[in-house]
């Protein structure tokens, strides 16, 4: 167990819907991570936060957003979803900004029906 | 633009082998790489890493080999067991302001009796 926990575990939902994807980091950690993983594309880094605030931005599209709470949980919005959304979604966390010591929740799969 | 190439996709080894997954990279700036093991339903964990600055680290059976001139570091597993069945994925990290890892495709590892 790597203590970064993801929920929902599974979800389907219909094209064009709206889903949000929780992540509680391990205790302690300040840096969340997400990543797409698709069996075309293996993980996409899509976006980090440090400590409350975005850092990093990579592969992600504009209908997904994303925010960490002062709790430190994030979450990741995805909105009007197409069919190629289907994926797992991992989040990941470290204590610091570089993520040399990430570790990674069990994932959210993402079906779009 | 890939960043981290990793071969082969797929691999299967007899148990008591040896596995070797080869990775190469362009962005001269990374400065730390690391090799995660994702098995079926769970998320990626970090199994061991290296810095440019040494040019193997060995940890029990997994061995990285880092040739820094050539741009390429490969992941060695020796006595290749059946609970080594995994999917095994290289990445790097760079140095220079990012902070998010840059992964390979993957390497279904497939280890037969």
């Amino acid at each position: 167990d790597s203590g970064v926990t993801q929920t929902p575990k599974h979800l389907i939902t219909a094209t064009g819907q709206r889903v949000t994807l929780r992540c509680s980091p391990r205790s302690g950690d300040l840096s969340v991570y997400w990543y797409q993983q698709s069996l075309d594309q293996g993980l996409q880094f899509l976006i980090q936060y440090y400590n409350g605030e975005e850092r990093a931005k990579g592969n992600i599209l504009e209908r997904f957003s994303a925010q960490q709470f002062p709790d430190l949980h994030s979450e990741l919005n995805l909105s009007s979803l197409e069919l190629g959304d289907s994926a797992l979604y991992f989040c990941a966390s470290s204590y610091r900004q570089r993520n040399t010591e990430a570790f990674f929740g069990q994932g959210t799969r993402l079906t779009v029906v | 633009q890939q960043q981290v190439k990793q071969s082969p996709q797929s691999l299967i080894v007899q148990k008591g082998g040896i596995s070797i997954i080869n990775c190469a990279y362009e962005n001269t700036a990374f400065d730390y790489f690391p090799w995660y093991q994702q098995f079926p339903g769970k998320g990626p964990a970090l199994l061991i890493a290296i810095r440019p600055d040494v040019s193997e680290k060995k940890e029990g059976r997994f061995t990285i080999s880092f040739n820094k001139s050539a741009k390429q570091f490969s992941l060695h597993i020796m006595d290749s067991q059946p609970g080594d069945s995994a999917t095994y994925f290289c990445a790097a990290l760079s140095g220079a302001g990012s902070y998010q890892l840059t992964f390979g495709k993957g390497t279904k590892l497939s280890v037969i009796p």
